[in-house]
């Protein structure tokens, strides 16, 4: 089972940031919180991943609480093309650990 | 750079046929993993491998068959097929364990009569 909770959509103007949400409360000290989205039917594709400290790659931020019990994805500048599911999961470093992906958060960039 | 390339794309197969799922990476990744989404699911892992001749299973490994004989290519062998096998089949790469991202392919879209 996922161990993580996201909103089921989300909707978010173009040109506008969007910040989705994800908890994780019973997170355990080695496991990381990865963000990856789905568009169409295509192969997850991965956006940004973080241990404690918060990250920031050319696609996004990843701002992580101090207890990292829950985090927030930020697309800065959201276009149609972000269109798509993304997903929060947690997962610990390790061979054979497995990437659980729940239903994710269907973001919908609005013109 | 290609990154993970699967094929085929689309498959058909009768009950009982038999199948070769490829996966290749050209990204030297030691780690190589096969998973599958059946619909409304979210990707349950089926075998991995940590690097060349290694390989162990994952959640849901009965029904299938890999082996690594190289860094670069990973193949997933339905022996049987099974209608419960019909499913997209993602091939997944990646550096070390340390908590490093795993990079997708496009998937395989199979469909067992």
């Amino acid at each position: 089972d996922a161990k993580t909770t996201q909103p089921t959509s989300m909707d978010c103007a173009e040109g506008r940031a969007a910040n989705l949400p994800c908890n994780h409360s019973t997170i355990s000290g080695n496991e990381y919180v990865y963000w990856y989205r789905q568009i169409h039917s295509q192969g997850p594709q991965y956006i940004i991943h973080g241990l404690k400290n918060n990250e920031t790659n050319e696609m996004a931020s990843l701002i992580i609480t101090e207890d990292r019990k829950s985090s927030t994805l930020i697309l800065p500048h959201a276009t149609l093309r972000d269109t798509a599911v993304y997903y929060c999961i947690v997962r610990a470093a390790g061979y054979g650990q497995n990437f659980v992906f729940g239903p994710g958060t269907r973001l919908s960039v609005l013109p | 750079n290609a990154g993970v390339t699967q094929t085929p794309k689309f498959q058909v197969l009768k009950t009982g046929q038999s199948m070769t799922l490829q996966c290749a990476q050209d990204m030297n990744h030691e780690y190589m993993s096969w998973y599958r989404q059946d619909p409304g699911m979210g990707l349950r892992l089926i075998h991995y491998s940590v690097g060349a001749g290694i390989t162990d299973q994952g959640e849901v490994p009965n029904g299938y068959n890999v082996s690594r004989s190289t860094t670069e290519d990973f193949p997933l062998r339905l022996l049987s097929a099974a209608p419960s096998q019909t499913s997209v089949y993602f091939c997944a790469s990646s550096y070390g364990a340390s908590g490093q991202p795993q990079h997708f392919g496009d998937g395989t879209r199979l469909s067992i009569l």
